[in-house]
């Protein structure tokens, strides 16, 4: 069975310019999140989609970071335009349901902004 | 929401020991999973561990959530379960899934 897959592995930007990330979750998962890692930090919530619905954006800074999920499938993560401060990781996990399943990780999107 | 809190935030170990590692919430829950980050930065599920107790090898894991808290126990450690290792339960009735402090542990050879 595939894992999660994400793209790009790295990238290097400089403050004020965008970026995209993209996720393709476990085949068959429904829910799918998307988790900020900065160094040093457990992973941080910032979007949940239940197929392509949000469940939960309650963290993600609106202002620059946006996230969609269509047809339920793939999801893409951008940010634009990007801080110093969003240097971190960028976690993509799927799971069946949203209620009692395991989570699995991708192995994520390491960003820097310089 | 609920906090979550782990304990100890480090620990070193020499190979061979054996260690526990604390989850605390602070409120009931019905989904709690272990995670272990890898030093590629990996995260691995360990256990999905709402309440009882799992064993996987030399892991093994409970929960006792009329106490809320977990516990995670590491026997005769590897340098390979080096990383940190991070609890994570739900914050609402939508179970989005939120992470604790994380555990980072270093086994010496």
């Amino acid at each position: 069975e595939a894992g999660v897959a994400q793209s790009p592995r790295y990238k290097i930007i400089e403050k004020r310019q965008s970026v995209a990330f993209w996720c393709n979750p476990i085949s068959g998962h429904a829910t799918l999140y998307w988790y900020q890692q900065i160094l040093g930090q457990g992973p941080k919530l910032l979007i949940q989609f239940q197929n392509n619905g949000v469940v939960d954006d309650s963290q993600l800074p609106k202002d620059r970071f946006s996230a969609e999920r269509l047809k339920g499938v793939d999801s893409t993560l951008k940010i634009q335009p990007a801080k110093l401060e969003d240097s971190a990781v960028y976690l993509c996990a799927s799971s069946l349901w949203s209620s009692g399943n395991t989570i699995y990780f991708g192995e994520g999107s390491w960003l820097t902004v310089v | 929401g609920i906090q979550v809190e782990q304990s100890p935030p480090d620990l070193i170990l020499q190979e061979g020991a054996n260690s526990t590692l604390r989850c605390n919430f602070s409120d009931s829950v019905n989904n709690l999973q272990w995670f272990h980050q890898n030093p590629w930065g990996q995260l691995i599920n360990l256990f999905y561990i709402p309440s009882g107790t799992k064993q996987n090898g030399r892991l093994s894991a409970t929960t006792v959530a009329t106490e809320r808290y977990s516990l995670l126990y590491i026997s005769s450690s590897q340098t390979t379960d080096s990383g940190v290792y991070f609890c994570a339960v739900p914050w609402d009735n939508n179970n989005d899934m939120r992470f604790g402090a994380g555990t980072r542990l270093t086994v010496k050879p």
